[in-house]
């Protein structure tokens, strides 16, 4: 069964403090990669999306890692902001070319960015 | 406001009702999306159109849930008989292209439904 596991499940931050959120997949093949922010009450915003063959992709203080070898991901926030509160979801896409929809969510890492 | 919309944001019913939630996705966008979420999890699929033809359901759609797209825009998701377990987000996304599983998806702010 495909899966896609994130930890921590939260944590909490200062502001200003940097803190790297992780995802392990067994997604197998594997299309793509996406990091999506959903604020409380809000549908998720996509942050970042990789194929199989990106390590990195950054997008302003977001910056999304990828180890297709190990299928592991990783989300980085730098300077961390009071807006930045929020659940961090991982996404991943099997390598699937009949038309349809086979994404794989994660849990979730809750982050709490505290004054 | 060109982005998803969803309507309405929240719905309060009692058990055994029905309910129906609208979902208009980004104009010309033709793919679109219909997602369960429970508090602390990830979204789970329920089912997707392609214009206005339903391609795919998941096993969570039971028979009491049905969605619409008549028209190639709006979707309808309705339940019927409401029971508690249907309290949940339900989130529409939208998308467009030529590859569904390469594209990003663009989601609504969701509609959470409580069924008393």
């Amino acid at each position: 069964k495909n899966q896609v596991e994130q930890s921590p499940q939260s944590l909490i931050i200062l502001e200003g403090k940097n803190c790297t959120l992780q995802c392990n997949y067994t997604v197998s093949p594997f299309s793509n990669l996406r990091w999506y922010k959903q604020d409380t009450g809000r549908g998720p915003v996509s942050l970042t999306i990789m194929t199989f063959s990106e390590n990195t992709k950054s997008n302003g203080r977001y910056t999304a890692t990828l180890d297709a070898d190990t299928k592991q991901s990783s989300l980085h926030i730098t300077a961390s902001q009071l807006s930045d509160s929020a659940s961090y979801i991982c996404v991943v896409s099997p390598w699937i070319k009949a038309a349809g929809n086979k994404l794989t969510f994660g849990g979730g890492t809750r982050v709490l960015v505290k004054p | 406001d060109t982005g998803v919309s969803q309507d309405p944001r929240h719905k309060i019913t009692k058990r055994g009702q029905n309910v129906t939630f609208r979902c208009d996705p980004i104009s010309e966008h033709n793919r679109l999306y219909w997602y369960r979420q429970t508090l602390g999890q990830g979204p789970e699929f329920l089912t997707y159109f392609q214009n206005e033809a339903q391609l795919e359901k998941s096993r969570l759609l039971s028979d009491r849930f049905s969605a619409e797209r008549p028209k190639g825009s709006f979707s309808t998701l309705e339940i019927q008989r409401t029971e508690q377990g249907d309290s949940a987000m339900y989130l529409c996304a939208s998308s467009a292209g030529t590859d569904p599983s390469g594209e990003a998806q663009y989601f609504g702010p969701g509609t959470r439904l409580t069924v008393l």
